[in-house]
């Protein structure tokens, strides 16, 4: 399978909105509600922030909200903090108990 | 409280194995699958297959079939990935993850430094 399609960078400035975008297949992202969403800090280990397209894990801030439409899913941070500056990567569920994963974005907050 | 725990960095040269482990802690070994993602320096992940501890059955990224191998030891919570012929472009952070939902991985090891260096 191939890597789903992340941009390389996005960037706002505190209090601002800004929105991630992760663009699959037919195969991939537009066949399964199994689409992940996470953060990782320079140096550590990957967080999860979102499951199943739009869930969200116990403790991760309601700011952070996703969705899918067709082959495309998206990330949204609302309310930028500094915080929220670090790598984000999609993944999908690609049949057959395979996994894959976007390029990821590095979000940059001004 | 839950966590794993990997072993630490290795050093190989190339045509070597190496063999990490991932030592769970804090549930039920045996209740989610078990998956490992590797991290090239500067690059994304990517996503390498998934073992079923209760029962150990596995399923690779086609990339790997051939090369990895994930087993368990059910009597210290532990999931091994061994990987064979090793080659420069295998350096990377290795990490096992647990399953918590489908295809979703909640939590992660502290990561596994694999360099393949003559």
């Amino acid at each position: 399978q191939s890597a789903l399609t992340q941009p390389p960078s996005a960037s706002g400035s505190p209090g601002q909105s800004v929105t991630i975008s992760c663009t699959g297949t037919s195969s991939d992202v537009g066949a399964y509600k199994y689409v992940s969403w996470y953060q990782q800090h320079p140096g550590k280990a990957p967080k999860l922030m979102i499951f199943e397209v739009s869930m969200r894990p116990s403790g991760v801030p309601d700011r952070f909200s996703a969705s899918k439409s067709g082959n495309t899913a998206s990330l949204t941070v609302s309310g930028l903090q500094a915080e929220d500056e670090g790598d984000y990567y999609c993944s999908s569920y690609a049949g057959s108990n395979n996994v894959v994963f976007g390029g990821g974005t590095k979000l940059t907050v001004l | 409280q839950v966590q794993l725990v990997q072993s630490g960095a290795e050093v190989k040269k190339p045509g070597a194995s190496v063999k990490v482990s991932c030592k769970a802690s804090g549930y039920t070994f045996t209740s989610y699958y078990m998956h490992w993602v590797r991290q090239a320096p500067g690059q994304g992940l990517e996503w390498m297959g998934v073992i079923n501890p209760s029962g150990g059955t596995t399923m690779y990224a086609q990339k790997f079939q051939g090369r990895v191998t994930m087993t368990i030891d059910t009597s210290t919570s532990t999931v091994y990935m061994e990987m064979s012929s090793l080659r420069k472009e295998d350096t990377a952070v290795y990490y096992c993850a647990r399953e918590i939902q489908p295809h979703a991985f909640d939590i992660w090891g502290q990561g596994t430094m694999v360099t393949v260096s003559s």
